[in-house]
């Protein structure tokens, strides 16, 4: 069964102390895999799409690697506003869908 | 460039009872998926549209049925409420691959 799980559950940073955040899956075969930010009691929204292992994206103070077991969201100096929880998922092949599976994410606390 | 947009913001309703929500996709996409996301968990597939058909579901009940529009608009209708039901209701849509968030529908059942 395709599965994600992402580590820790929580985790509070001083601002500017860099750290990262780990998301480990289990499918079929990867299509992809994506991060969200997550605000509280809004919408996730769109990071990044990572596609196959060795690819690393980034934007601004984020930077998301893949290997063939997991990804990882590197955040260097943090700043408060960064403060969010951040959703792991992906995608596998096979089926009629382009459906998301997702981890429970990892929330960030940020504090100045 | 309007974003995926989703109706009503909150909504509370009792045991029992019937709910609609409604979803508008982002211009240019056709595929409408809707997702659950109960507190401090991960958004749950519930099912997706495209052309006007569900191609697949989720691990959810009959209970819960969905439409898709030849605008490509979507409606996800829950009947006979359970406390349970209470949750972050998520539409994404998507052309490709990527999938797009809305702002979501808070149902509270009481």
């Amino acid at each position: 069964e395709d599965q994600v799980t992402q580590s820790p559950e929580a985790l509070r940073l001083q601002e500017g102390e860099s750290s990262s955040l780990n998301c480990s899956y289990t499918v079929s075969g990867l299509r992809g895999l994506f991060w969200y930010r997550q605000d509280p009691g809004k919408g996730p929204e769109f990071l990044f799409t990572l596609y196959s292992a060795g690819e690393e994206k980034e934007k601004e103070r984020l930077k998301a690697t893949l290997t063939k077991k997991e990804s990882f969201l590197h955040i260097t100096a943090p700043k408060p506003e960064d403060s969010a929880t951040y959703l792991c998922a992906v995608q596998a092949y096979g089926g009629a869908t382009n459906k998301l599976i997702f981890g429970t994410g990892t929330l960030l606390a940020v504090q100045p | 460039d309007a974003g995926v947009t989703q109706s009503p913001t909150h909504l509370i309703k009792t045991r029992g009872q019937q709910v609609t929500l409604r979803c508008s996709p982002k211009s240019g996409h056709d595929t409408v998926s809707w997702y659950q996301q109960a507190l401090g968990q991960g958004p749950q597939f519930i099912f997706q549209y495209y052309e006007e058909e569900e191609r697949q579901r989720g691990n959810f009940p009959d209970r819960f049925s969905g439409h898709q529009f030849p605008n490509y608009s979507s409606e996800l209708n829950v009947n006979a409420l359970l406390l349970g039901d209470s949750a972050l209701y998520l539409c994404a849509s998507s052309d490709q691959s990527e999938q797009y968030f809305g702002p979501g529908t808070r149902l509270t059942v009481t």
